[in-house]
């Protein structure tokens, strides 16, 4: 089983609907992050998390909001999805480290809205 | 804004030659350095990481290179191979954003027969 799991996989959906996406983790870690891949812009940071008390924003956060439920779980939520929140989501997951930066990454999930 | 860029955004290698990916980062306070493997449908991989601390590191058929005077980082893939194929990343740690990373925009790597 993957360390990293993310769902769903794949999701489409329409204009303005709520969106989830849930991460879980088995590798005991303390930080949770979840990025954003579009074509030509690599992997952006939406929101990230160093413990469960811990919430923080990330470079593109707007229209985007999380839950820490648990130290293995962060879930994203699009609260009224827009076409342009169409990309490749990534969950990943980090051991405490100040210099460390290794990165532990779901499969991914692909959000469509029309 | 402070960036982390990469000067060619698609590599074709014939298999058996060596790559050279290559990764320009404009953050002078950048102190850890981070090279990522993407395969088609997956997420990315850690290859192997450097620190500001050195120039140099090696792995196993690759190595990391890092230029600190021009602000350059280069990803050395010795005797490339098909499942080298694939979308490798650069990204940056910048002072101050303890495990938070930077992430350049990508090269492809495509390996010929």
């Amino acid at each position: 089983d993957a360390d990293v799991t993310q769902t769903p996989r794949n999701r489409i959906t329409k204009t303005g609907k709520r969106i989830m996406l849930e991460c879980s983790q088995t590798k005991g870690h303390d930080r949770m992050y979840w990025y954003r891949q579009d074509p030509g812009l690599g992997l952006r940071l939406i929101y990230y998390s160093f413990d469960v008390k811990d919430i923080n924003k990330g470079e593109i956060s707007d229209g985007y909001s999380v839950s820490r439920q648990a130290q293995a779980k962060f879930s994203l939520s699009l609260e009224s999805a827009i076409p342009n929140q169409t990309a490749l989501y990534f969950c990943a997951t980090s051991d405490f480290g100040w210099n460390t930066g290794e990165l532990f990454f779901g499969e991914g999930s692909r959000l469509t809205v029309l | 804004g402070e960036s982390v860029g990469l000067h060619l955004p698609t590599l074709s290698v014939q298999e058996g030659d060596n790559s050279i990916i290559n990764c320009a980062y404009s953050n002078s306070a950048s102190d850890y350095f981070i090279w990522y493997k993407q395969e088609s449908g997956k997420g990315p991989q850690f290859i192997i990481d450097i620190r500001s601390n050195m120039d140099k590191r090696q792995g196993q058929r690759v190595t990391v290179l890092l230029n600190k005077t021009v602000k350059h980082l280069s990803l050395q893939i010795a005797a490339t191979q098909p499942g080298d194929s694939a979308v490798y990343f650069c990204a940056e740690n910048g002072l101050g954003t303890a495990s938070k990373l930077t992430f350049g925009t990508g090269t492809r790597l495509q390996v010929t027969l």
